[in-house]
């Protein structure tokens, strides 16, 4: 079981441009998570897939967020254009349904 | 409102000794409970859970935790911390039905001191 796989680890870009942070969840697990982590607001779900379908994006913060999933083994969180407040620690998570969240090492975000 | 309180922030002890980390919850029905942890740098492991029937769970890593109805807490419990025990620890909330409605609480640090 190699666990849920995120890159990159770490990404540093300046405000305006694209970010692309992505996750490859554990095989056989259908239902994805993102979250952000920051100091001032903890653990934010930002959206939730099952089978590949977003269910609940009600926790994406702006437009300028978007995530997909387009099969089983990977899915996408970009941020066009990005800002300095974007910088936060950003964790991807899988499940089988009704079954805890398995978390990914995390991708550590900085806005300049 | 459903909400997850962890009142310490902060907590010390010395390794050897014992740990009690709080975890009090709102909500409106008995919901699936959990305690993360998150060492630095990586992502949240699971510790245990309470879905029902003996509300004395045992975890990974020699951690236990109590679910009491009566007083909505689901403390986390060590008899004895090791230096590798220091990390962030997250008490968490969810429906039976659903895991995208898992709401996690502030967390409590801890640290050990050798």
């Amino acid at each position: 079981d190699a666990g849920v796989i995120q890159s990159p680890r770490h990404e540093v870009t300046e405000m305006g441009q694209e970010v692309t942070l992505r996750c490859k969840p554990i095989s056989g697990h259908n239902s994805l998570f993102w979250y952000r982590q920051t100091m001032m607001r903890g653990l934010e779900l930002l959206i939730y897939f099952n089978n590949n379908v977003p269910i609940d994006d009600s926790g994406m913060p702006e437009d300028r967020f978007s995530a997909k999933m387009p099969n089983a083994s990977f899915s996408t969180l970009k941020i066009q254009p990005s800002e300095p407040r974007d910088s936060a620690v950003y964790f991807c998570a899988s499940s089988f349904p009704n079954s805890p969240l398995h978390f990914g090492n995390g991708t550590r975000l900085t806005v300049t | 409102a459903q909400s997850v309180t962890q009142p310490d922030i902060h907590i010390t002890v010395s390794e050897g000794a014992s740990l009690e980390l709080r975890c009090n919850y709102s909500y409106g029905a008995t919901p699936y409970l959990f305690w993360y942890v998150q060492s630095p740098g990586q992502g949240l492991q699971l510790l245990l859970k309470y879905f029902s029937g003996d509300t004395l769970v045992q975890g990974i890593k020699g951690f236990e935790a109590e679910f009491k109805r009566s007083q909505s807490s689901f403390n986390l419990r060590k008899p004895s911390v090791h230096w590798s025990d220091a990390a962030e620890y997250f008490c968490a909330v969810g429906p039976k039905t659903s895991y995208d409605k898992v709401i996690f609480g502030p967390g409590t640090s801890l640290s050990v001191i050798p």
